[in-house]
């Protein structure tokens, strides 16, 4: 089975504080993509970062970070010194290379970041 | 550059009425993609298309259908609607190939409410 897990429904902390959030996906193929989706209040999605099965390397850009481990199916992102635009909906997502670019998406953090 | 552009953005229906929300994209994407978010939830597939002249079901197709006579066009139809569809809708695109394929690019959704 596919499938996409984010534990966290909500999250809030407080402007500057660093924020992680989980990601754990199922997959049998061994060739897949993994995705993060971010949805501010305005409600489009804004695509964050791609990486694909064979890339373990982490990635950094600007005051994001993503951590992708294999070993634990696991592909969380990690938001350093959050600010109140980073308040949004994030979705983590699974596509694979057999399925069209068909994407299977989890549930969605909701973020909160006051001030 | 418009990307996936969507019509209309919101919309109020009656039980039993019919409609099309239209997708357009101008990055010569060949996979076509329509799902849906209800409240919570991550997105669901709908329907999808690979090319001109074909398409298939996705996860939630019923009461659904869908047609791709050009590259750039996938209109999604309602056929009467039922207050279970009231949700946003979203379409999207992609390049899709053997080595698998992009982000997904996502218009900006329409706000369907089904009363």
């Amino acid at each position: 089975a596919q499938k996409v897990t984010q534990a966290q429904t909500e999250i809030s902390v407080v402007e500057k504080e660093d924020v992680t959030l989980d990601c754990v996906y199922e997959t049998r193929d061994t060739t897949y993509y993994l995705f993060w989706y971010k949805q501010p209040p305005s409600g489009e999605l804004v695509f964050l970062i791609r990486r694909n099965s064979f890339d373990e390397q982490n990635e950094i850009s600007g005051r994001y970070s993503w951590n992708f481990q294999k070993s634990t199916s696991s592909f969380n992102f990690t938001i350093t010194a959050s600010q109140v635009v980073d308040s949004a909906v994030y979705f983590c997502a699974l596509s694979f290379s057999s399925n069209t670019g068909k994407l299977i998406f989890g549930q969605g953090t909701t973020l909160q970041v006051k001030p | 550059n418009a990307g996936v552009t969507q019509t209309p953005k919101f919309r109020i229906l009656k039980i039993g009425q019919s409609m099309t929300l239209q997708c357009t994209q101008d990055m010569n994407h060949n996979y076509m993609y329509w799902y849906r978010q209800d409240p919570g939830m991550g997105l669901k597939l709908i329907y999808y298309s690979v090319g001109a002249g074909i398409t298939d079901k996705g996860e939630v197709p019923n009461g659904y259908n869908v047609s791709r006579s050009t590259t750039e066009d996938f209109p999604l139809r309602l056929e009467l609607a039922a207050p279970s569809q009231t949700s946003v809708y979203f379409c999207a695109s992609s390049w899709a190939g053997v080595s698998g394929s992009t982000e997904a690019f996502f218009g900006q959704g329409t706000r369907l409410t089904v009363v």
